[in-house]
């Protein structure tokens, strides 16, 4: 069975530009999460989508932005770049989006903004 | 609010010895913990997780974690180090109520392993 594949996974933008990336969950899964993670802040929370529906959002700018499609797919985006959007985005699949369920991240995309 | 403490960002050990990272919690419900490792350029790897039940919960590549519910602790011991247990580890805590599938990570540990 395919893991959560996430692409790109590097990415290289300036300021001001914006930003999208994907997360392919493990089939099957309808929930896909997404996390920032970053030498200063660790990881953060940045939403979570469920069945086409954002069920939870963390603490970020409305620059930060989501979907998810009906095959459970998901693209995050964020414009308008600056600097401290770089980081390393991590998506994690699950099946039905409760605890008990066993949450599988993907490999991430790294994002440089210059 | 839900929080992690991860005491030591850095831990050294040697190869066979006993690997203790630390993980304490803070919780307004009963908390739904769990333990990641991330290798380098790679995502995060379930380790174990505690839910309900039994306190002493049993993981992957040799690796235990004890919920202590008085202390507020959930630390992550393996008995002999592998070098290949050289990674970042990471304690979560789960944002229940209705937080659905939002994890609150610490800062994480990272853990040396010397021959």
């Amino acid at each position: 069975k395919a893991g959560v594949t996430q692409t790109p996974r590097y990415l290289i933008k300036t300021r001001g530009q914006q930003v999208t990336l994907s997360c392919s969950p493990i089939s099957g899964h309808r929930s896909v999460s997404w996390y920032q993670q970053t030498p200063g802040q660790g990881l953060q929370f940045l939403f979570e989508y469920f069945s086409e529906t954002q069920r939870n959002k963390g603490n970020f700018p409305g620059r930060f932005s989501g979907r998810q499609f009906s095959n459970s797919r998901s693209e995050m985006n964020v414009s308008t770049l600056e600097l401290g959007d770089s980081a390393l985005y991590l998506c994690a699949s699950s099946l039905l989006g409760s605890m008990d369920n066993e949450q599988f991240f993907g490999p991430g995309t790294r994002l440089t903004v210059l | 609010a839900q929080s992690v403490t991860q005491l030591g960002s850095h831990v050294s050990v040697s190869e066979g010895a006993l690997v203790l990272l630390r993980c304490n919690y803070s919780s307004s419900v009963p908390p739904y913990l769990f333990w990641y490792v991330q290798y380098p350029n790679q995502g995060l790897q379930l380790l174990l997780k505690y839910t309900t039940g039994a306190t002493l919960v049993k993981g992957i590549n040799g690796f235990e974690a004890e919920f202590k519910k008085s202390e507020t602790s959930f630390h992550l011991t393996k008995p002999s180090a592998h070098m290949s247990d050289a990674a970042e580890y990471f304690c979560a805590v789960s944002d229940l109520p209705g937080g659905y599938n939002k994890l609150i990570f610490g800062a994480g540990t990272r853990l040396a392993v010397h021959p």
